[in-house]
């Protein structure tokens, strides 16, 4: 089945500054690239995702990008604020599967 | 307005014992999923169901069980609960898109502790 990896599992960036995290997956059939957003005590919340046929999607601060030939995909966010400190999860997923394969979540702090 | 729901949010049990969580959507999902939450594990699947009737094994399905009688809930039920299933459940759900893969929305989780 499909491998996901993430790095960092934790990084803490300055206010103001930019955030990135990195996400591999194994198989090349994968089409489909969420990233959730999981503040403490609450349910992971998507924020942005990614279809295969484009290779980058922003929406205001975020913003994700996808190499296919590398098969990985990275999630930015510029200028970061306070409230963007929670923990990040990316995910992969086959066509017709809707299954997620998940990575094991970057934790990010954002120092006011 | 729609949602999905999981009870109960919290449950203490004893090893042994049989624990049956709901999860319940109002979006008329199709797609249903149960994962569990384990620091440094990320969210892992446990069950999945692609409509009434329709069930599937998860990557760590072993000790788990699931049920869908109809499109609104997906009961997860741990047959004889070891303290290796002390995790942090969520439900989760999606459209059927065809042949593109849809969104999932997360339930707000139940926090199970077997003791």
């Amino acid at each position: 089945g499909e491998n996901v990896e993430q790095h960092p599992s934790t990084l803490s960036v300055q206010e103001g500054d930019s955030a990135v995290i990195k996400c591999t997956y194994s198989d090349s059939a994968s089409n489909y690239f969420p990233w959730y957003k999981q503040e403490l005590g609450k349910r992971p919340q998507l924020i942005i995702d990614i279809r295969s046929n484009v290779g980058e999607k922003k929406d205001q601060r975020i913003a994700v990008t996808l190499n296919k030939t590398a098969k990985h995909f990275s999630l930015h966010i510029t200028e970061t604020q306070p409230e963007d400190s929670a923990v990040y999860f990316c995910a992969a997923s086959y066509p017709d599967a809707n299954q997620f394969y998940f990575g094991t979540g970057t934790s990010l702090t954002v120092i006011p | 307005d729609a949602e999905i729901t999981q009870s109960p949010r919290h449950k203490i049990t004893e090893t042994g014992r049989q624990v049956t969580l709901a999860c319940h959507q109002t979006w008329n999902h199709n797609n249903m999923f149960w994962y569990r939450q384990d620091l440094g594990h990320g969210l892992r699947l446990i069950h999945y169901s692609y409509g009434v009737q329709d069930t599937n094994k998860g990557e760590v399905s072993d000790g788990y069980s699931v049920s869908r009688s109809n499109t609104e809930d997906l009961p997860l039920t741990l047959e004889s609960a070891a303290s290796s299933q002390t995790s942090v459940y969520f439900c989760a759900s999606s459209v059927l898109a065809g042949t593109s893969t849809d969104t999932q929305y997360f339930g707000p989780g139940t926090r199970l502790t077997v003791l």
